[in-house]
């Protein structure tokens, strides 16, 4: 079956460190994405990548870092520059930016201590 | 400045009736919007969608209509199911290689 698969599911990271989130799909989709859901805020487009290699900034970058090595692949860094990082983060991935629906992985909560 | 907006943060409707999400944009350039359901803890799943060239689109017990005059969308679920409770996101797209925009979500509790 394809899907997207994030992992891990819950994350917790102390102050001043860097954490990866992971994200995969194996849907051949070209372009994949990154998404905060904080509470009474809806989703905020953290990056976004159209293709292998190539990626752009969404509404809210700062303090995070993605790369996209691989189609299938596309990892995001929370860095320690980001000052308020607790938050549920959604990847997602579409078949092209125009005009498709767009599959969700299941989230992964991070939380500071 | 948010360009889409859902101004009901919830909604409570009892089991067998109509629910009603509501969404409105600002930027009458947006050409394609999408309704999507999410539970706790988990991912949105895509619901239902439509064109700026039509005014309703029906998928079972889920239509979505557009006024793009108004520049306002509604999605409409009847009868209401108590697993239709979650948190229901309009989005809305540009053409031109831009990414989807999302409101802040209307959590609908349906209730038995």
């Amino acid at each position: 079956d394809g899907g997207i698969t994030q992992s891990p599911k819950y994350l917790f990271r102390k102050e001043g460190q860097n954490v990866t989130l992971s994200c995969e799909q194996n849907l051949n989709h070209d372009a994949m994405y990154w998404y905060r859901q904080d509470p009474g805020q809806g989703l905020r487009l953290i990056y976004y990548s159209q293709i292998v290699n190539d990626f752009q900034k969404g509404d809210i970058a700062e303090g995070y870092s993605v790369s996209r090595e691989k189609k299938e692949s596309f990892p995001l860094t929370v860095t320690s520059a980001q000052k308020n990082p607790t938050a549920f983060y959604l990847c997602a991935s579409t078949r092209g930016l125009l005009n498709t629906e767009a599959f969700f992985g299941q989230g992964t909560r991070l939380t500071v201590v | 400045d948010q360009q889409v907006k859902q101004n009901s943060p919830s909604l409570s409707v009892q089991e067998g009736r109509i629910s009603i999400l509501n969404c409105d944009y600002t930027n009458s350039m947006f050409d394609y919007f999408l309704w999507y359901k999410k539970y706790p803890a988990e991912g949105p799943t895509f619901l239902i969608s439509i064109s700026s060239i039509k005014d309703k689109n029906e998928d079972g017990r889920f239509t979505v209509f557009l006024n793009k005059s108004a520049k306002h969308l509604s999605l409409h679920i009847v009868p209401s199911q108590p697993g239709d409770s979650a948190v229901y996101f309009c989005a809305a797209e540009l053409s031109g290689n831009t990414p989807l925009v999302f409101g802040k979500g209307t959590r609908l509790s349906v209730i038995a």
